[in-house]
């Protein structure tokens, strides 16, 4: 079963920042935060993850609270092409785990103009 | 660097038939994860390799097998189809070592059961 709680379904206008939640209260001590998305009938995309720390690269943001049992997704300025399923994991490679990613719903992000 | 490389893009078989598809990892990545994606059941992980060695395996019956080559890529193999292994089949690659690594999915196999 997936550890991560999502809204179904978000809208977003053009240009304006998509702010995605997460919850995964029941993440341990060493797992990362991941998100990926997809876009229909194409395989997931790596956006970003991370540990303790905000992290941001040239795709989105990651906000992740202190206790780390819940995070935001940013993407700052949304385009059409942001439209997808975005899924937020919690995932720990090593031992028994590796590859082993596990997804839920997701999040369908719809972008508007 | 190429990305991962999955064939074929498209598949079609009759039930009782076997299918093996393709999955070439990015340059440098040893370890393959397969995962098989539906409607009703969403993204499910079917097993994963490293180093030509079986190291995980999701909850699928046997008829669902894999294995890796030394180059490291990996071919994953379904015998006696049904029509409810009609899915896209994704594979992904990472380094397979160590905390906080990421994973990269090829653009999948889509396989139709008739």
């Amino acid at each position: 079963d997936a550890k991560t709680t999502q809204p179904t379904s978000m809208d977003c206008a053009e240009g304006r920042a998509a702010n995605l939640p997460c919850n995964h209260s029941t993440i341990s001590g060493n797992e990362y935060v991941y998100w990926y998305r997809q876009i229909h009938s194409q395989g997931p995309q790596y956006i970003i993850h991370g540990l303790k720390n905000n992290e941001t690269n040239e795709m989105a943001s990651l906000i992740i609270t202190e206790d780390r049992k819940s995070s935001t997704l940013i993407l700052p300025h949304a385009t059409l092409r942001d439209t997808a399923v975005y899924y937020c994991i919690v995932y720990l490679s090593g031992g028994t785990s590796y590859g082993k990613l596990t997804f839920g719903q997701g999040t369908i992000l719809t972008v508007h103009p | 660097k190429a990305g991962v490389t999955q064939t074929p893009r498209y598949l079609i078989k009759t039930r009782g038939q076997q299918v093996t598809l393709s999955c070439s990892p990015i340059s440098g990545h040893r370890s393959v994860s397969w995962y098989q994606q539906t409607p009703g059941q969403g993204l499910q992980f079917l097993f994963e390799y490293f180093s030509e060695t079986q190291r995980n395996k999701g909850n699928f019956p046997g008829r669902f097998s894999g294995r890796q080559f030394s180059n490291s890529r990996s071919e994953m193999n379904v015998s006696t189809l049904e029509l409810g292994d009609s899915a896209l089949y994704l594979c992904a690659s990472s380094q397979g070592q160590g905390e906080g690594e990421k994973l990269f999915f090829g653009s999948g196999t889509q396989l139709s059961v008739l």
